[in-house]
Order: C-alpha cells, then structure tokens, then sequence
C-alpha cells in the first residue's frame, strides 16, 4: 500500500531562515510521480511541483528546491530565506498506481514569522 | 479556460438534512476525483468517477455517501443524514488521463459545516 509519512507537523520559522519539509514515502511502484502542493490560509490546494522517479536530479524554483533521493524514499523540500507569505500548510503526495488518486502525507504547518 | 470549479464554496447543514456538493471539471477533463479534509488533518482520498462511471469508491464511507459524473453537466457529491462528523473541506480534482500520472487540478474546495 501507498503510504506518505511528513513527521514535522509544525515548523516555525523567523523570516529569510532557510527550512527544509521532510517526505518519507512507500510505494511498491517501480516507477511514480511524486507531488508538492501549498495550502494558504485561505484555503486552496496550490500545486507545486511533479517529479517522476526516473529522474533524481535536484530541482530549483526560485526560492524553491526539492531534494529527491531514490534510495531513502524521500522528496525533501526546502524554501530559501523564508517570507511570511510562505506561511501555509504544505502536502506531499504520491499517486495510486491505477490512477491520479493521490495519498497525501498528513501535512506540515509552516508559520513563517517577520 | 477556467479551472475546476466547486460550489458552494460554503454549505451550511443542519444534522439530518442532505448536502449536495458539485464540482465542474476542467474543460475538456473526462477524470474526477473528490477527497476530504478533516480539521487540522490531510487529504484523504475518497472517489474517482469517469463520465457515467464509478471506477473506484475505495474511500467513500458505507454509508450516506454516493457521487456520480453524468453524460452531462458536473459530477456531485451527496451526503444524506449529514452529521457533525462530515463537516470537513470537500476538494474535487480533475485531469485529462490517467497516463503517465497527470497532474490533476484542484477545485477551491466546499467547506462543510454541520450544526
């Protein structure tokens, strides 16, 4: 079965620190897509990014980065002098192989403070 | 090209009434997907139709919950003898196949509230 583990359920952070979100996932799939979203506040689901297994590389947007390692099944992700706007929940996921039915680890909180 | 709509944004049920939540997907997306988000929880995946089909329902409860994708118009969610329970952020996503693990698109949710 699926399974997609964040363990910090709540970072805070003072503005322009750097802060890494863990994933730790499972999949039985040789072969899958891992996904970021943001949930702000106001409450809607802003995707982030999809990165297909096949390809470990590190991944850089903006203050953005993701760090993929195949070996330790897991897709860190890290914000980079931090802004208060990136204040939000943040979801990793990985998808049902049969579909785009998506497991969601159950969340980190990031509060960034100024 | 508008994204996958959701309404209401905000429904408000009286325990035993029945909620209808309706999610219009992405044009051109045959593929629907609804998850629930309990308070201070994650997503959690509940059912994915196709167009006149339940392709799996893995995650709907027993009972009270029942979704369906018509030939026409938006896919709904419906739960009857709503209780405090299912109050919870309805999300609907859609996407255009199921190869290669298409991104799907969110809705803005439908926030439930049952009193």
């Amino acid at each position: 079965a699926q399974k997609v583990t964040q363990a910090q359920t709540e970072i805070s952070v003072v503005e322009k620190e750097d802060v890494t979100l863990d994933c730790v996932y499972e999949t039985r799939d040789t072969t899958y897509y891992l996904f970021w979203y943001k949930q702000p506040p106001s409450g809607e689901l802003v995707f982030l990014i999809r990165r297909n297994s096949f390809d470990e590389q590190n991944e850089i947007s903006g203050r953005y980065s993701w760090n993929f390692q195949k070996s330790t099944s897991s897709f860190n992700f890290t914000i980079t002098a931090s802004q208060v706007v990136d204040s939000a929940v943040y979801f990793c996921a990985l998808p049902h192989d049969a579909g785009n039915m998506l497991t969601f680890g159950g969340g980190t909180r990031l509060m960034v403070k100024p | 090209n508008a994204g996958v709509m959701q309404n209401p944004r905000h429904l408000v049920r009286r325990r035993g009434q029945e909620a209808r939540l309706r999610c219009s997907p992405m044009k051109g997306h045959s593929h629907v997907y609804w998850y629930r988000q309990l308070p201070e929880e994650g997503l959690k995946f509940m059912v994915y139709l196709q167009k006149e089909n339940i392709i799996d329902e893995s995650g709907m409860p027993k009972e009270r919950f029942s979704a369906e994708f018509p030939k026409e118009g938006p896919s709904i969610l419906r739960i009857q003898q709503v209780v405090r329970g299912d109050s919870a952020a309805y999300f609907c996503a859609s996407s255009p196949s199921v190869q290669g693990n298409t991104e799907a698109f969110f809705g803005q949710g439908t926030r439930l509230t049952v009193v």
